[in-house]
């Protein structure tokens, strides 16, 4: 079975700082590959999509960028923080082609300060 | 654009009291409909899936939904909740396009169960 790894937990920036977070996915080759984000009060939002190395989609225009260097590594960057990136950040898996099930990642917290 | 709407963002019960949580869908094509429920801690997990057949799906824990098309609703339901189903519950609509898929969530619903 699938297992997401995601680091840190937890994370607290001040503005402008840039921003790193890494999602490894172990169990599973070639999966699609997402980033989401909570915020205080709303849903889970999609950020981004990837579905295969270098292959990066972004759902909604914002201050961050996503790269697969490998094909089970997926980060999210920024290169200035601001305080509206503060959420929660879910990275999660998918098979290609039909679906079998997300499986998530444990999440990090951002505060942006 | 696919969306989901959850009605209810924050909803107290008493333990045994019955639940129904809201969610409506907006996509014309044919839908694949989940429900997931985060526990305080935990990761996401799966509660139910609805793909075709039977409109009424049961998931783990006793919770079911129907699938009600002439609604675009997929409303999530158990007759007697539990103090250990206090959390975040999401619906949510699977988008396929090629070779991937999307999971689209709704705004979730906090549930607070009291003893």
């Amino acid at each position: 079975s699938q297992t997401i790894h995601q680091w840190p937990a937890t994370l607290v920036q001040p503005v402008g700082s840039p921003l790193s977070l890494e999602c490894t996915v172990e169990g599973t080759s070639n999966p699609n590959l997402y980033w989401y984000r909570q915020a205080a009060g709303r849903g889970l939002q999609l950020l981004f999509y990837s579905v295969g190395i270098g292959q990066i989609s972004s759902e909604v225009p914002q201050n961050l960028s996503a790269s697969r260097p490998q094909d089970r590594q997926f980060i999210l960057s920024s290169k200035k923080l601001l305080l509206s990136d503060s959420g929660f950040y879910l990275c999660a898996s998918s098979a290609q082609g039909i679906y079998d099930g997300y499986t998530f990642g444990s999440g990090t917290r951002l505060t942006v300060v | 654009a696919q969306s989901v709407s959850q009605h209810n963002h924050h909803v107290i019960l008493s333990e045994a009291a019955s639940l129904e949580l809201g969610c409506n869908y907006s996509y014309g094509g044919t839908v694949n409909l989940f429900w997931y429920v985060q526990y305080p801690g935990q990761h996401l997990q799966l509660l139910l899936k609805y793909f075709s057949g039977d409109p009424l799906v049961k998931g783990i824990k006793g919770f079911e939904a129907e699938f009600i098309k002439s609604k675009f609703s997929f409303n999530l339901r158990k007759p007697s909740v539990q103090w250990s189903d206090t959390a975040e519950y999401f619906c949510a609509v699977i988008l396929f396009s090629g070779g991937y898929n999307k999971l689209i969530f709704g705004a979730g619903t906090r549930l607070a169960v009291h003893p």
